[in-house]
């Protein structure tokens, strides 16, 4: 069954830090992934996607995320984390047959 | 502009009642989809759809019902079987072709007293 899993349920940075959200996914074909991102009462943005080429992907808000087949991973990257990036992460993978399957989230804090 | 709207935002029933929340979409997308949020646990997938007439229970289907008579609208019904129906719940599309993501409306967050 396919799956996605993201460890930490919640991570607190400092203003300027780097910023690393862990995802893995279960799934026996190739995965579409994607990073999400929601302020509280609110529907999804999508923040970037994976679907073949280059596995390091840029979104926007300066995040990107690399995708490692090896890993069964699609960690996502921040160099500068920003007060205003404080919210809930989601990781996402769409099977070929259109399910969507997202992970339990990691919420995020910034301390300023 | 497309989009996806749902409707109402905020919704209120009393126990034992059947309630719809409506979810309409301009995308021309022909996957849609229902999730349920609940304070820490993410997305749950009830019901998804990826074309008109045809629709597949997600990972939590019991206690909820769907349609699909046109592509531009998939109600959702929480029906008096559902055992805790208070919690959010979001809508979402997407194009079918391959590595499309799936857009989401704004949620409604239904409340049974």
């Amino acid at each position: 069954a396919q799956s996605v899993t993201q460890p930490d349920i919640h991570i607190t940075v400092s203003e300027g830090a780097s910023l690393e959200l862990r995802c893995n996914y279960s799934y026996g074909a190739t995965p579409y992934l994607f990073w999400y991102v929601q302020s509280p009462g609110q529907g999804l943005q999508l923040l970037l996607k994976y679907f073949s080429g280059d596995t390091l992907v840029q979104g926007i808000k300066g995040f990107e995320a690399e995708f490692k087949r090896s890993q069964s991973s699609f960690n996502l990257r921040k160099p500068s984390v920003h007060w205003s990036d404080a919210a809930e992460y989601f990781c996402a993978v769409k099977t070929s047959y259109d399910k969507v399957i997202f992970g339990p989230g990691t919420s995020l804090s910034v301390i300023p | 502009d497309g989009g996806i709207t749902q409707s109402p935002k905020y919704l209120f029933r009393k126990e034992g009642q059947n309630v719809t929340l409506s979810c309409e979409q301009n995308l021309n997308h022909d996957a849609m989809y229902w999730y349920r949020q609940d304070p820490g646990q993410g997305l749950r997938l009830i019901y998804y759809s990826q074309i008109v007439n045809d629709f597949q229970k997600g990972d939590i289907a019991e206690g909820y019902s769907v349609s699909r008579e046109k592509k531009e609208s998939f109600p959702l019904t929480v029906t008096s079987a559902q055992k805790n129906p208070t919690a959010f719940y979001l809508c979402a599309s997407s194009d079918r072709r391959q590595g499309t993501e799936a857009f989401f409306g704004q949620g409604t967050r239904l409340t049974v007293v």
